[in-house]
């Protein structure tokens, strides 16, 4: 069975410090992946999303970036974290052919 | 301006109640999928419609697609504590692979 694991569950960041996400797939190949942000009062927000390995594509422009070294590994960085930047991060799944999205748990960013 | 638009916004009703919830858009969609999400935790789909008119029914939830694509409702019958959560449309992006884009939800609290 398919599993997507996203760590770390809570991240407590200063202002101007980096940022690094990680998402894995297990379970499947080649699968699309993406990263969402959720906000308060903003609803799930696309971010990133990946049909394969080196292939990003940014939905808004934002202080975040997103790179895929693997077939089932999908990262979110930043540089430099600024405070609206917090929010809870998701990274999900989908096969090529399906259109259902499978999330992970959850990352929890507050920038302080 | 909200591709999918979500009432109401919250909704506070006691164990044992019949409600529902809507998804509007004025734009005409393929498919419309509605997703609960536990406070924590990713989203996880409950359903997918795609016919107009189609009526799915999930155990006590039962998910209507408008006539015209337009618009989805979700009723619930016999409210339980359990179904406590945060209700999402979503839909499709323009190519298939770019992910959903999602309305704000509807936070649903059933008090025992």
């Amino acid at each position: 069975s398919q599993t997507i694991h996203q760590w770390p569950a809570t991240l407590v960041q200063p202002v101007g410090s980096p940022l690094s996400l990680e998402c894995t797939v297990e379970g499947t190949s080649n699968p699309n992946l993406y990263w969402y942000r959720q906000a308060a009062g903003r609803g799930l927000q696309l971010l990133f999303y990946s049909v394969g390995i080196g292939q990003i594509s940014s939905e808004v422009p934002q202080n975040l970036s997103a790179s895929r070294p693997q077939d089932r590994q999908f990262i979110l960085s930043s540089k430099k974290l600024l405070l609206s930047d917090s929010g809870f991060y998701l990274c999900a799944w989908s096969a090529q052919a399906n259109t259902e999205a499978f999330f992970g748990q959850g990352t929890r960013l507050t920038v302080v | 301006t909200q591709l999918l638009e979500q009432s109401p916004q919250f909704l506070s009703i006691q164990e044992g109640e019949n409600l529902t919830v809507y998804c509007n858009s004025s734009s005409v969609f393929s498919s419309l999928q509605w997703y609960r999400q536990e406070p924590g935790e990713g989203p996880v789909l409950l359903v997918t419609v795609v016919t107009g008119g189609e009526v799915k029914k999930l155990k006590r939830l039962t998910f209507q697609f408008g006539d015209a694509r337009k618009d989805s409702s979700l009723h619930i019958t016999a409210a339980q504590p359990g179904d406590t959560g945060l209700y999402l449309c979503a839909l499709r992006g323009r190519g298939g692979a770019d992910g959903l884009t999602f309305g704000k939800g509807t936070h649903l609290i059933i008090q025992p």
